[in-house]
């Protein structure tokens, strides 16, 4: 079974704080995503990556940073946490597309990040 | 313009009582279709991909079908433990992943 952790399920942090959110995947996924997930607005994609030390800007990127260093790991970054940033943090993996198609993405437990 | 949209938003059911829920797509190009299930405070859980048009998926009171424009859950006699969110996604030919809204499922014993 594919497996994806996050560092971890709950987060409180004072604004102004940098703040790190860690994700792991075990299965040697190619692609990387982090999200945000509100209550009316869905999951919106805020930075994506398809290999080591690459990074795409998603829909909502502003206030955020990436960092892939290791295949299996992805971070993101909030670099002055705003009250605006409190939300539920989804990380997803996926392999690179088969010759069949698409792959689906593998999500995470989520982070709960409460900013006061 | 959204790319997909799910329908309806919250869908009650009595424990038994069969229904479908709706995955309707507008992207270029459909290079795979997914269903997930989430549960309230958790991630999204992977349930089904889909690739072409006619093709059918099963997973216990489940069925995922597709067609050129859109896609069906159907959940037959489902139980309360089927309750939770059902997310709809599509990846294009640009390598996009497009999100649907969710259909929210409350079956009540």
């Amino acid at each position: 079974d594919v497996k994806v952790t996050q560092s971890s399920r709950y987060l409180v942090k004072r604004t102004g704080e940098k703040v790190f959110l860690e994700c792991v995947q075990d299965m040697d996924h190619e692609n990387m995503f982090w999200y945000r997930q509100d209550p009316g607005l869905g999951l919106r994609l805020i930075y994506f990556s398809y290999d080591v030390k690459m990074k795409e800007k998603g829909d909502i990127p502003e206030g955020y940073s990436v960092s892939r260093e290791k295949k299996e790991r992805f971070s993101l970054i909030l670099e002055s946490a705003s009250t605006n940033q409190t939300s539920m943090y989804l990380c997803a993996s996926s392999p690179l597309p088969g010759t069949s198609g698409g792959a689906g993405q593998y999500f995470g437990p989520g982070t709960r990040l409460t900013v006061t | 313009e959204d790319q997909v949209t799910q329908s309806p938003e919250a869908l009650r059911l009595q424990e038994g009582e069969s229904s479908s829920l709706n995955c309707s797509y507008t992207v270029s190009g459909l290079r795979g279709l997914f269903w997930y299930r989430q549960d309230p405070g958790k991630g999204p859980e992977f349930l089904f991909t889909l690739y072409s048009a006619g093709e059918e998926k099963e997973k216990e009171r489940l069925k995922a079908t597709l067609t050129k424009k859109e896609s069906f859950l159907h959940i037959t006699a489902p139980k309360p433990e089927d309750s939770a969110t059902y997310l709809c996604a599509v990846y294009d030919n640009f390598n996009k992943f497009y999100f649907g809204s969710g259909t929210k499922l409350n079956v009540k014993p």
